[in-house]
């Protein structure tokens, strides 16, 4: 069975940093391209960033560009997304999501960490 | 980077068919056949009910359908249950970026 179980959020204050961690399990992780998709409360979903299975291609949302970083460690069955620099908007429920092989779109998310950003 | 476009809102009875539409432009939809739909249901994460404008995954109910014509994607859900309702969200490839709409809450009446 995929899971994805998503770690690290809480409460922040602006400009501080944040770490977030994906645990995935039920298959083979360094085969699939992942995501960070979040969303504000009470807002719809926006994605953030994504991140290739070998880590060559990565992308990023304008919103987030040059303060977050993606990486995963495939030893570790592992998705990160560094956030710097944090701001009010970047309160959200963040979910990791893994980009099918075959069905080509977002097919298994985790059940999202909630990150606040307030002082 | 710009939001797809949904309507906020639908409506419909059980039994009958709704259909939300998503417009986007020739940079995204237009240009390639990557829409996905996610129904989410309170407090839940996104689930994937169509991929490539018009696959359903294993599980999906072939109540489920969708199209598309031109920047514009369409979800449409026959024969409404109670269950259906729910927020729905299109998405779509963008080159080196994935958009997402705004989201569509569905309510049955």
């Amino acid at each position: 069975e995929v899971q994805l179980v998503e770690s690290g959020g809480g409460l922040v204050k602006p400009g501080g940093s944040l770490r977030l961690s994906c645990a995935a399990s039920g298959f083979t992780f360094s085969s699939y391209s992942m995501n960070w998709v979040r969303q504000a409360p009470g807002k719809g979903l926006e994605w953030v960033s994504s991140i290739s299975s070998s880590s060559s291609y990565i992308y990023y949302a304008d919103s987030v560009k040059g303060r977050f970083t993606i990486s995963r460690d495939n030893a570790k069955n592992s998705l990160y997304l560094q956030m710097n620099s944090l701001r009010a908007e970047d309160t959200a429920v963040y979910y990791c999501a893994r980009h099918g092989d075959y069905v080509r779109a977002f097919d298994y998310w985790g059940q999202g960490t909630l990150v606040t950003v307030s002082s | 980077q710009s939001a797809l476009t949904q309507p906020a809102s639908v409506s419909g009875s059980p039994g009958q068919s709704i259909t939300i539409s998503c417009t986007g432009t020739s940079s995204d939809v237009g240009s390639y056949n990557l829409v996905s739909w996610y129904q989410q249901h309170p407090g839940k994460a996104p689930k994937l009910m169509i991929y490539e404008v018009s696959k359903r995954p294993s599980g999906v109910s072939n109540r489920f359908s969708g199209s598309k014509s031109g920047n514009t994607a369409s979800l449409t859900i026959s024969g409404l249950q109670a269950e259906d309702e729910a927020d729905y969200y299109c998405c779509s490839y963008a080159g080196s970026s994935t958009l997402f709409g705004g989201g569509t809450k569905l309510t049955v009446l």
